[in-house]
């Protein structure tokens, strides 16, 4: 079946540790992505990666880090997580940029 | 000013009612368009590209107007499921940060 998975679904953590939301597709899509969902604030992208080794800022990248090594994992890591860190985040990838995005089951995240 | 912009709702239709959604877009130079549905606290999913002469699906129908710079939805005979909030993607497709979502609009279709 084809998709894109993230883990942990859920999560709550204190401030400063760092953790790491991974993402995985299974569709040999090129690009992918990370979003987080706010009340009111809609969907913003943090990081892109157009392929591997070549990733991107979106629109809300401080405190993020990401990584392409693969083509298949883009994951997501917070170094030192902070509370207004707290979200619900989405992995999404695509066969090419032009093509709709496939989006994981999100991750909610809350930090204390 | 938002690249993306929709009416927030929310939308609270009786069931079999027709419903239009509108969203204004900033940038001319955008490329592809997308509806996606988004169910409370899940995942977006595809409802259905734009494209340029419009286009159906079932009960859905999307229209893109470059002119005003607008897409819209427009969904027949609303049926419960149809419950959802509703979310507009524009892709500059120009390899720089180019997808950018509407916040969303809200319907909620009364029995």
């Amino acid at each position: 079946e084809a998709q894109v998975t993230q883990n942990p679904r859920y999560l709550i953590t204190v401030t400063g540790k760092k953790l790491t939301v991974t993402c995985s597709q299974n569709m040999n899509h090129e690009y992918m992505s990370w979003y987080r969902q706010d009340p009111g604030l809609g969907l913003r992208q943090i990081y892109y990666s157009m392929n591997v080794e070549v990733t991107d800022k979106g629109d809300v990248p401080e405190g993020y880090k990401v990584s392409r090594k693969e083509k298949r994992n883009f994951p997501l890591i917070l170094e030192s997580p902070s509370p207004n860190q707290t979200s619900l985040y989405f992995c999404a990838s695509s066969l090419t940029l032009a093509q709709p995005q496939h989006f994981g089951d999100g991750t909610r995240l809350s930090i204390l | 000013r938002k690249e993306v912009e929709q009416d927030p709702g929310p939308f609270n239709v009786p069931e079999g009612a027709t419903v239009a959604f509108n969203c204004t877009y900033s940038n001319s130079a955008s490329q592809s368009f997308f509806w996606y549905r988004q169910d409370c606290r899940k995942e977006p999913k595809l409802l259905m590209s734009v494209y340029s002469s419009g286009n159906e699906d079932g009960r859905f129908t999307a229209q893109l107007n470059r002119a005003s710079q607008y897409i819209s939805l427009l969904i027949r005979d609303s049926k419960l499921s149809d419950s959802a909030t509703y979310l507009c993607v524009v892709n500059l497709q120009t390899g720089a940060n180019n997808l950018f979502f509407g916040t969303g609009t809200r319907l909620t279709v009364i029995p």
